[in-house]
C-alpha cells in the first residue's frame, strides 16, 4: 500500500542551525502539507503546497520556514535558524485530489525535531 | 481562529466495553470532518471523512455520526479491544485546504 515516508525519524539540532526535514508523498497525489505537534498541544497546520507553490500558510509559517519540491518526488521543509520553540513532531501529509470534500489526508510517521 | 475540541481527553475502558467520544467544531463554513486513529510511533490513519449533516459511517466496530448544524460528531467503538488503544483525532476542514485538529482522545483498553 502506498505511504508517505519521512526522514529522519528524529533530528537533534543546535539552536540557530538550519534543518531540512524530508518527505516523499504518495506519487500521484496533488496536495502536500506540513503539520506539527508541540508536545502536549494540538496538531497545527503549517503550510499547504499545490502546483509547485504555497497555496495556504498559517501564522506559524514565518520567514524562517520554507518548502520546496525540488525533484518531483521529495517535499522538504526547511527551518533556517531553529529556535527552542521549534521543537516538535513534524508531519508531512498528501492528498490525491485538489479541494475534494471526500479526500482523506495521508500522513507520514513524523520527524521529531529537538532543538537544544 | 477555529476552535475544535474533543472530549474526553483520555479514557480507560475494559476489553468488551463500548465507548464513545465527542468532537465539537464551528458550525459555519463547514466542508468536511475527518476522524483519524493515531497509534504511538505510527502515522495517523484516516478512519472517516464526513461531509453531510446526519451522515453516519461505519468501519467494522467503529462508527461515527455528524451534526453540522450544531457542530458536533461522535465516534463510537463497540466492544473495545486492546488493539483499539490509540489517540483518536478529529479534524475540521473548512472551505480552505487545511485541517484544524482537536486535541485528541487517548483511549486505553485494558485486557
Amino acid at each position: 500500500e502506498p505511504e508517505v515516508t519521512q526522514t529522519p525519524s528524529h533530528q537533534v539540532t543546535q539552536m540557530g542551525q538550519e534543518v531540512i526535514l524530508r518527505c516523499v508523498p504518495i506519487s500521484n497525489h496533488l496536495y502536500f502539507y506540513w503539520y506539527r505537534q508541540i508536545l502536549g498541544q494540538k496538531v497545527e497546520f503549517l503550510v499547504s503546497f499545490y502546483n509547485n507553490e504555497i497555496s495556504e500558510k498559517s501564522e506559524i509559517f514565518d520567514d524562517q520556514f520554507s518548502v520546496e519540491r525540488p525533484d518531483g518526488s521529495n517535499f522538504t521543509l526547511k527551518i533556517r535558524s531553529t529556535k527552542l520553540e521549534d521543537s516538535a513532531m513534524y508531519f508531512c501529509a498528501s492528498r490525491p485530489r485538489a479541494r475534494s470534500m471526500n479526500t482523506e489526508a495521508f500522513f507520514g510517521q513524523g520527524t521529531r525535531l529537538t532543538v537544544v | 481562529i477555529l476552535n475544535v475540541e474533543q472530549s474526553p481527553q483520555s479514557l480507560h475502558v475494559q476489553e468488551g466495553d463500548s465507548t464513545n467520544f465527542t468532537c465539537s467544531f464551528p458550525s459555519s463554513n463547514f466542508y468536511a470532518l475527518h476522524w483519524y486513529r493515531w497509534e504511538t510511533a505510527k502515522s495517523p490513519e484516516a478512519l472517516f471523512v464526513m461531509t453531510l449533516n446526519g451522515d453516519e459511517k461505519k468501519k467494522g466496530r467503529i462508527s461515527a455520526t455528524l451534526n453540522t448544524k450544531e457542530g458536533y460528531s461522535y465516534l463510537y467503538i463497540k466492544g473495545s479491544q486492546p488493539e483499539d488503544s490509540a489517540t483518536y483525532l478529529c479534524a475540521f476542514n473548512n472551505a480552505g485546504n487545511m485541517l484544524t485538529f482537536g486535541g485528541g482522545t487517548r483511549l486505553m483498553v485494558k485486557p
